[in-house]
C-alpha cells in the first residue's frame, strides 16, 4: 500500500462547479498537511497548509482534514478555467523530516 | 512572500556535458533546500536534502557523484548534473523551507527542464 493515495483523474468540471479533491494516507504519524497546485511545466505552488483535523478556508479554497479516517480534502468553490492544473496533496511527519507527495489529480475546468 | 527562483528554466545539451542548476530564495533565508525530480504525469521524487554549510543528504538510489549539490549560502543551492546522459533528461525542481522546523512548508521554484541529446 502506498503511503499517500490520490485519484489521478483527469477530472473535468464545468466552470462554476464545486470541486472536491481527496487524498488518503496510511501513516497515522503524519502531522501536517498541504495542498499544492502545479500548472504545466511549472513548480508546485502552496495553496493550503493545515495541522489539525477540521476545516480551513482561504477564499474559494477549503482544506479539510480527518485524522481519524486518514483522509484529507480540498474543495474549490466557483471553479474557474484558471484553476485547471494538477493538485498535489502532501504531508509530513516531523520526526522523519520528509514531505510525502501524492501523485496528483489533474483538473480541467471547462468554460 | 516566500519566492524561490530557479535558473535556467530549460537546458538542451549534448551527452557528456555537465549542467548546473541554481535555486535561490529571493525574500527569505532557507536553511534547508530540497531537490526533486519529476517524470511526466508523476509526482515529485525527492533526490536530496541540502542544508546550508553541510553536505547534502541523498535519497536511496540517487548517485551523489552524479548529482552534485552545493548549498554555500542561506539563499543559494546548486545542483550539478555531471556527465549527463539521455536518461538524465527530466524536470528538476528545487524547493526551500522558510523556517527551521520540519513542519514548515516548502516553497518551490518553477523547475528546470533538462534535455540531453
Amino acid at each position: 500500500q502506498k503511503e499517500v493515495e490520490q485519484d489521478p483523474g483527469p477530472l473535468s468540471v464545468p466552470e462554476g462547479a464545486i470541486v472536491s479533491l481527496n487524498c488518503t494516507y496510511s501513516n497515522s504519524a503524519f502531522q501536517y498537511f498541504m495542498w499544492y497546485r502545479q500548472y504545466s511545466r511549472k513548480g508546485p505552488e502552496l495553496l493550503m497548509y493545515t495541522y489539525s483535523s477540521g476545516n480551513k478556508e482561504d477564499g474559494r479554497f477549503t482544506a479539510q482534514v480527518d485524522k481519524s479516517s486518514k483522509y484529507i480534502s480540498l474543495f474549490i468553490r466557483d471553479s474557474q478555467p484558471s484553476d485547471s492544473a494538477t493538485y498535489l496533496c502532501a504531508m509530513v511527519q516531523t520526526s522523519y523530516d520528509k514531505v510525502i507527495f501524492g501523485p496528483g489529480t489533474s483538473l480541467s475546468v471547462i468554460p | 512572500g516566500a519566492v524561490v527562483s530557479q535558473h535556467p528554466s530549460r537546458v538542451i545539451c549534448k551527452s557528456g556535458t555537465s549542467v548546473k542548476i541554481e535555486c535561490r530564495s529571493l525574500d527569505f533565508q532557507a536553511t534547508t533546500m530540497f531537490w526533486y525530480r519529476q517524470f511526466p504525469k508523476q509526482s515529485l521524487m525527492l533526490m536530496a536534502t541540502s542544508n546550508e554549510g553541510s553536505k547534502a543528504t541523498y535519497e536511496q538510489g540517487v548517485e551523489k557523484d552524479k548529482f552534485l549539490i552545493n548549498h554555500a549560502s542561506l539563499t543559494l543551492s546548486t545542483l550539478t548534473v555531471t556527465s549527463a546522459h539521455p536518461e538524465d533528461s527530466s524536470f528538476y525542481i528545487c524547493s526551500a523551507r522558510s523556517g527551521t522546523g520540519s513542519n514548515q512548508p516548502q516553497h518551490f521554484g518553477d523547475g528546470t527542464r533538462l534535455s540531453i541529446l
